[in-house]
């Protein structure tokens, strides 16, 4: 069964690094999503992604976030300058078409210290 | 504005028993509505969706739900929980072009 990848499954960084968030989401699908779970909290939109472009993000994305399709395959979460207030779980999803359910990813523990 | 709820923050159910884990939901327009389950330290797997159709939906593990659109709910249900079932659930609602909006979770706990 085809599912989402996400690598590391934890990374821990110094704080004002940059950390890059890689994902190979299921490869017929066409939009892509990351979340995130501060510990013991909802989960929180983040970014969505389609046709190449950002099509929505949240408050919580700032310029300090960005997101890649650098190829046909990855998806890219970056954090330029990394605060101890990122440490999360970040998930990425994807989806085959706007209003089908979205599959995710196992998580990446990022810890900022 | 789109947003979900979940009233309770853990359910605790004996083995055997039926349990509901409670949703409800408010949105602008017909409601994309899903339930997701996590198991620690895991992602989030699908387990069911409604979209359109019968209220009554069926998912994964046994689970269902019902969408009632007079009271906004979307309960999530399995006649007889199992221990292994005890897990993080989350009921999330589509909103906008493509995002999700989640509620903030519901421990179950499934007691032998």
């Amino acid at each position: 069964e085809p599912e989402v990848t996400q690598t590391p499954s934890h990374q821990v960084t110094q704080m004002g690094q940059e950390v890059i968030l890689r994902c190979v989401p299921i490869s017929n699908h066409l939009y892509f999503y990351w979340y995130r779970q501060i510990l013991g909290q909802k989960v929180e939109f983040l970014v969505s992604f389609y046709n190449n472009e950002i099509s929505e993000k949240s408050e919580i994305f700032d310029d300090q976030f960005s997101v890649e399709r650098p190829d046909g395959s990855n998806f890219t979460l970056k954090i330029r300058s990394t605060k101890l207030e990122d440490s999360a779980m970040y998930f990425c999803a994807s989806s085959r078409t706007s209003n089908t359910e979205a599959f995710f990813g196992q998580g990446t523990r990022l810890t900022v210290v | 504005a789109q947003s979900v709820a979940q009233p309770e923050d853990q359910v605790n159910v004996a083995e055997g028993n039926p349990l509901t884990v409670k949703c409800t939901y408010s949105v602008s327009g017909n409601p994309y509505l899903f339930w997701y389950v996590q198991y620690p330290n895991r992602g989030l797997q699908f387990l069911l969706k409604y979209i359109t159709g019968d209220n009554l939906v069926k998912g994964s593990y046994g689970f269902e739900a019902e969408f009632n659109k007079s009271q906004t709910s979307f309960h999530l249900k399995k006649p007889s929980a199992l221990v292994s079932d005890s897990a993080l659930y989350f009921c999330a609602v589509r909103a906008g072009f493509n995002k999700f909006y989640f509620g903030s979770g519901t421990k179950l706990n499934v007691k032998p």
